[in-house]
């Protein structure tokens, strides 16, 4: 059972304006949530993440949003550039439990055009 | 650190045979994770080691299926005997044991099963 879901397989912006990638979960004992981002051959490389005391957390180009009650956060990159075509992944975590492990969504591939 | 060292990272191999994926997760990381990318699923986890100790394993599809950590420094995921469903994309990824952080994959290794 999927917890932590990507219901947009693509994405396709141009480059300068706003990307938004959307996430939602299910496991309300999830209190950390990320995004990694992967490129084709490489493994997925951490990005931005948020706990879930706060609801955004900046860093440069990269906000993510949470939103507690509707399970659901966002990645809004600003500007978008060609560089950030990838497969971007959300994650969610329960930490209480010290290792626990991350559960990923499918990701949304992001195309960036010039 | 040179990060999460796996190997091999290509591996083709006859349907039947057995295949031994390999780890080496960055010192001083205290847990240690298996997950397989197809387009289907995503990321999903297999199984999650923390001190060495197999934490949940409720993700390893099948008991073709086997990991271990004999030590801090090394683990296997073993496929006894493989077949073509198997073929994916398999990653190890490993994070400091407490608090919110994030998990350093590998770069994986592209599993075909013929």
């Amino acid at each position: 059972d999927q917890q932590v879901k990507q219901n947009s397989p693509s994405l396709s912006v141009q480059e300068g304006r706003i990307s938004i990638l959307n996430c939602d979960y299910t496991n309300s004992m999830f209190d950390y949530f990320l995004w990694y981002k992967k490129y084709p051959a490489e493994g997925p490389t951490f990005l931005i993440s948020i706990s879930s005391i706060k609801d955004k957390n900046e860093d440069g180009r990269f906000t993510v949003f949470l939103n507690k009650s509707a399970k659901h956060l966002s990645l809004h990159i600003v500007p978008s550039q060609p560089g950030d075509s990838a497969v971007y992944f959300c994650a969610a975590s329960w930490t209480a439990f010290s290792g626990y492990a991350l559960n990923f969504g499918k990701g949304t591939s992001l195309l960036v055009t010039p | 650190d040179a990060g999460v060292i796996q190997s091999p990272r290509h591996e083709v191999t006859e349907m039947g045979q057995e295949v031994t994926l390999r780890c080496k997760p960055i010192s001083g990381h205290n847990s240690l994770f298996w997950y397989r990318q197809t387009m289907m699923r995503g990321l999903e986890l297999l199984i999650y080691f923390n001190n060495n100790v197999p934490i949940d394993d409720s993700g390893m599809p099948e008991d073709r299926f086997s990991a271990k950590m004999p030590n801090a420094s090394f683990s296997t995921l073993k496929i006894q005997p493989s077949e073509p469903r198997d073929s994916a994309v398999y990653f190890c990824a490993s994070k400091p044991g407490s608090g919110n952080t994030e998990a350093f994959f590998g770069q994986g290794t592209r599993l075909t099963v013929v």
